[in-house]
């Protein structure tokens, strides 16, 4: 699983409800990021994390909100603030060390549905 | 603030054909340049990068891509395509040494026919 997992893979709400997303990873990675995807528009950042109990903004990031306690979890929230939430989200780790390797390796994803 | 444009939406090929996808950044400093794949069902993954050195950079799958300065461009190309690069494909740029943010281009998505 590459280090980082996401769960659930699919995730159902309602309206108004919030909902959080779990990413994980096992790597002892200092970064941790959450892109959303949408069709058309690729991936856009939402937040992202260089180390524990710390966290930016990205470029989405009115209507989420996440935490960093633990270097290996870095949970999203989606509140129900975020008018258009359904989606497919993303969580990546660097694929080295902090400043060694600017790549990002991926999780697989959780799709989330709010009707 | 950096961003990428990928012109070709969607492009649909026959297997063989050549394929070359374009990817144009906006950054006035150095950067490194991306391009993902994300095939049906599957996680996003590095295709190739490029970071110094050539400009032609080679990555899996029989995929190369070509960073030009002057033209503020990395697109990428593949000889001779096949079924199973049926996929959508992501240009990225990171110009903000420190952190590995990256900046996506909106993608294209490719569909090759048999």
């Amino acid at each position: 699983d590459g280090g980082i997992t996401q769960s659930p893979k699919y995730l159902f709400r309602k309206e108004g409800q919030n909902v959080t997303l779990s990413c994980e990873q096992n790597l002892n990675h200092d970064a941790m990021y959450w892109y959303r995807q949408d069709p058309g528009q690729g991936l856009r950042l939402i937040y992202y994390s260089q180390i524990v109990n710390d966290f930016q903004k990205g470029d989405i990031a009115e209507g989420y909100s996440v935490s960093r306690e633990k270097k290996e979890s870095f949970p999203l929230t989606v509140t129900s603030a975020q008018k258009n939430p359904t989606a497919f989200y993303l969580c990546a780790r660097p694929l080295g060390g902090t400043g060694s390797s600017y790549e990002q390796y991926f999780g697989p994803g959780t799709r989330l549905t709010v009707t | 603030a950096q961003s990428v444009s990928q012109h070709n939406h969607h492009v649909i090929l026959s297997e063989a054909a050549s394929l070359e996808l374009g990817c144009n950044y906006s950054y006035g400093g150095t950067v490194n340049l991306f391009w993902y794949v994300q095939y049906p069902g599957q996680h996003l993954q590095l295709l190739l990068k490029y970071f110094s050195g050539d400009p032609l950079v080679k990555g899996i799958k029989g995929f190369e891509a070509e960073f030009i300065k002057s033209k503020f461009s990395f697109n990428l190309r593949k000889p001779s395509v096949q079924w199973s690069d049926t996929a959508e494909y992501f240009c990225a740029v990171n110009g903000d040494f420190g952190n590995e943010k990256l900046t996506f281009g909106t993608g294209t998505r490719l569909t090759i026919i048999p």
